[in-house]
């Protein structure tokens, strides 16, 4: 079945340190690879995702590149703030496990002042 | 503001108690997915439902069940509560039945803790 292994955390960094998160897959098919974000005390969000193979998914400073031959979808941040202290989930959807996200199981990110 | 809501967002109760869980979905939104997140297990898919009707079942004990209404709220039900169902339950919603290639959005979450 499809399986999502991603860094153990937790990760503390200064600010403005670059940040990286991997996080490899194991799945049939053509999965579609999210990155969710979980603020304290919220939910998750969708932060950035990538539906093929080369595909590169951005949003708020944050990247990630869908990577076949590796099984890879690493999270980087080239500067991270306060404000990006959450816990970061990434995730698979599709190839053979359908309607359904399967999610690693998160990292928590500190970024001190 | 995700536009799920679900309630209650707190929740305490004894062993072998039964407790409903409750989710809205977006506005627009058919398709409702239940999350157990726990320390242990992290974020564990339990059922899908669209526009009603079961699609997708995952990490589901069988004292757990869900349904969808015809208002597209569901419910989330769980019987012979054991001190390891403690954790927070998230109910997610999205426009269509897959998610491969759409989003989901997620409520705040609904904390059980089992005494």
């Amino acid at each position: 079945g499809n399986s999502v292994t991603q860094m153990e955390g937790p990760v503390t960094l200064s600010e403005e340190a670059f940040l990286t998160i991997n996080c490899t897959y194991t799945a049939t098919g053509y999965p579609s690879l999210f990155w969710y974000v979980q603020y304290p005390g919220e939910g998750l969000q969708l932060l950035l995702k990538a539906t093929k193979a080369d595909d590169k998914g951005s949003n708020k400073g944050f990247e990630a590149t869908y990577r076949k031959e590796t099984t890879s979808f690493h999270l980087e941040k080239g500067s991270v703030q306060v404000s990006d202290s959450a816990v970061y989930f990434c995730a698979l959807s599709g190839g053979g496990s359908n309607y359904k996200l399967t999610f690693g199981k998160g990292t928590l990110l500190t970024v001190n002042p | 503001d995700s536009g799920v809501t679900q309630t209650p967002k707190h929740l305490i109760t004894a062993t072998g108690q039964r407790v409903t869980l409750r989710c809205s979905p977006r506005s627009g939104d058919l398709s409702v997915y239940w999350y157990q997140q726990s320390l242990d297990q992290g974020l564990q898919f339990l059922i899908h439902y669209y526009n009603g009707e079961e699609r997708a079942k995952g990490n589901i004990l069988e004292r757990f069940s869900a349904q969808q209404f015809p208002d597209l709220h569901s419910e989330l039900n769980l019987s012979s509560l054991e001190l390891g169902d403690s954790a927070l339950y998230f109910c997610a919603s999205s426009v269509g039945p897959e998610s491969n290639t759409g989003e989901l959005f997620f409520g705040e979450g609904s904390r059980l803790t089992v005494l």
